[in-house]
């Protein structure tokens, strides 16, 4: 258990739509990171949250966007799905600052069909 | 060529065997994490080094920052230790790469 939670666990979507998936960090932790993980590959790096400002960013188009908030709660939101989004989504958190460890939620699974 | 280099692709071993997963990268980091993936995507970090060396149980891992190199040990390897193993580095600019992972299986 790493106290992280995330949700929902696994979601269907078609092409075109919007999907917003929710990041419930340690109390406490300041900074928010979320991957993007497809079938039989390493995560990739999306974005850094840290104090509800975007503190660092991926090779990812505007498309994917986030949000975090006050209670250590935050989103991924990712517009215009495409086929190519289906993947495994982990956000994890941390403390603050570099040299921090992650603490990785269990992560949604995301299909875009 | 990918920045964060893994190897061995797939490992399997006989249960008590001593296990050497190995991690090369080739930008400048602040910190490298050495995670664990279990089926169903669940990772857990097993350890975050700067330099020198970290010890949890079985586990130890290993950095070289002149070399660029670090190692995750596994002693007395044992089934529940079957994992895809992730070297993850820290870049100074705030972002994550990840080597694309070392699968695990140890054989009772």
């Amino acid at each position: 258990e790493t106290g992280v939670t995330q949700s929902p666990t696994h979601l269907i979507k078609t092409r075109g739509q919007q999907v917003t998936l929710r990041c419930s960090s340690q109390s406490g932790h300041n900074t928010v990171s979320w991957y993007q993980q497809a079938l039989g590959q390493g995560p990739q790096f999306i974005f850094q949250y840290y104090r509800e400002e975007e503190n660092g960013r991926g090779n990812f188009p505007p498309r994917f966007s986030g949000l975090q908030f006050p209670n250590y709660s935050s989103e991924l939101n990712v517009n215009a799905l495409e086929l190519d989004d289906s993947a495994l989504y982990l956000c994890a958190s941390s403390l603050g600052g570099n040299q921090e460890t992650q603490y990785f939620g269990p992560g949604t699974r995301l299909l875009v069909l | 060529k990918n920045e964060v280099e893994q190897s061995p692709q797939n490992l399997t071993a006989q249960e008590g065997e001593f296990i050497t997963i190995n991690c090369s990268y080739s930008v400048g980091i602040s910190a490298l994490h050495w995670l664990q993936q279990h089926p169903g995507g669940g990772i857990v970090s097993l350890f975050m080094l700067s330099s020198g060396k970290k010890k949890h149980g079985r586990l130890i891992a290993t950095i070289n920052i002149q070399e660029k190199h670090s190692s995750l040990h596994i002693t007395a390897s044992h089934p529940r230790d079957s994992a895809v193993y992730i070297c993850a580095v820290e870049t100074c600019g705030n972002d994550m790469r990840f080597g694309a992972g070392t699968r695990l299986t140890v054989k009772p």
